[in-house]
């Protein structure tokens, strides 16, 4: 079992639909990161955040420190919003814990 | 400000040949990462740089793989002899501590194709 589960595996939808992806851990991390990875390119990193909640633009992200569960939401999804989207859990100096990703694709 | 370089972009290599892959940290950052990530998974680490000296390397399959980081900047990382299941992407990463919290920077890449 992976320290840091994320689902769905795979995602398609509509432009113009909210979307969520969701992330388990069950190691003990100080901060999460969603990572974004477009196909052939590098990864971008989205957020980083210890507790609560953050915006940035149409994207949300959540973590529940109690729950040990994290949540990305795209708000008004675009075509160029297909990417990889990649949850890491991680704390000062120590490995950084991936999950295997969820592959979106949106629809025109 | 500048990212993560690595370089090349794309290489294609016959089993049993080596390869090098090349990166230059964001300035300043202490820690480097390189990350072996294989179609339909997340990255694996494969060796963790504090400056020059290394903190985790636990997971390099030490018997072909070899990593350095002279002067604490710029790192290599080789393969010698390659293998088919070498065929990755192989990520660069460096960090830097923000607000108490370490946040991940990471190079585009290197694709690597063992024929």
């Amino acid at each position: 079992k992976n320290e840091v589960e994320q689902s769905p595996q795979n995602l398609t939808a509509q432009e113009g639909e909210f979307i969520t992806i969701n992330c388990s851990y069950s190691v003990g991390i100080s901060a999460l990161h969603w990572l974004q990875q477009h196909p052939g390119g590098g990864i971008v990193s989205l957020f980083m955040l210890s507790s609560g909640k953050k915006k940035h633009g149409r994207l949300i992200a959540t973590i529940n420190i109690q729950e040990k569960h994290s949540s990305l939401h795209i708000t008004a999804s675009h075509p160029r919003d297909s990417a990889v989207y990649i949850c890491a859990g991680g704390s000062t100096g120590n490995q950084f814990y991936f999950g295997t990703g969820t592959s979106l694709t949106v629809i025109p | 400000e500048a990212g993560v370089a690595q370089s090349p972009r794309y290489k294609i290599i016959e089993k049993r040949q080596s390869v090098a892959f090349w990166c230059n940290p964001i300035s300043g950052h202490a820690t480097l990462y390189w990350y072996q990530q294989i179609l339909g998974q997340g990255p694996k680490l494969l060796i963790q740089f504090q400056n020059n000296g290394v903190v985790d390397d636990s997971q390099l399959p030490k018997d072909r793989f070899s990593a350095e980081r002279l002067k604490g900047v710029d790192s290599t990382l080789k393969i010698q002899p390659a293998k088919l299941e070498d065929s990755a992407v192989y990520l660069c990463a460096s960090s830097q501590v923000t607000g108490g919290y370490e946040k991940l920077f990471f190079g585009s890449g290197t694709q690597l194709s063992v024929l």
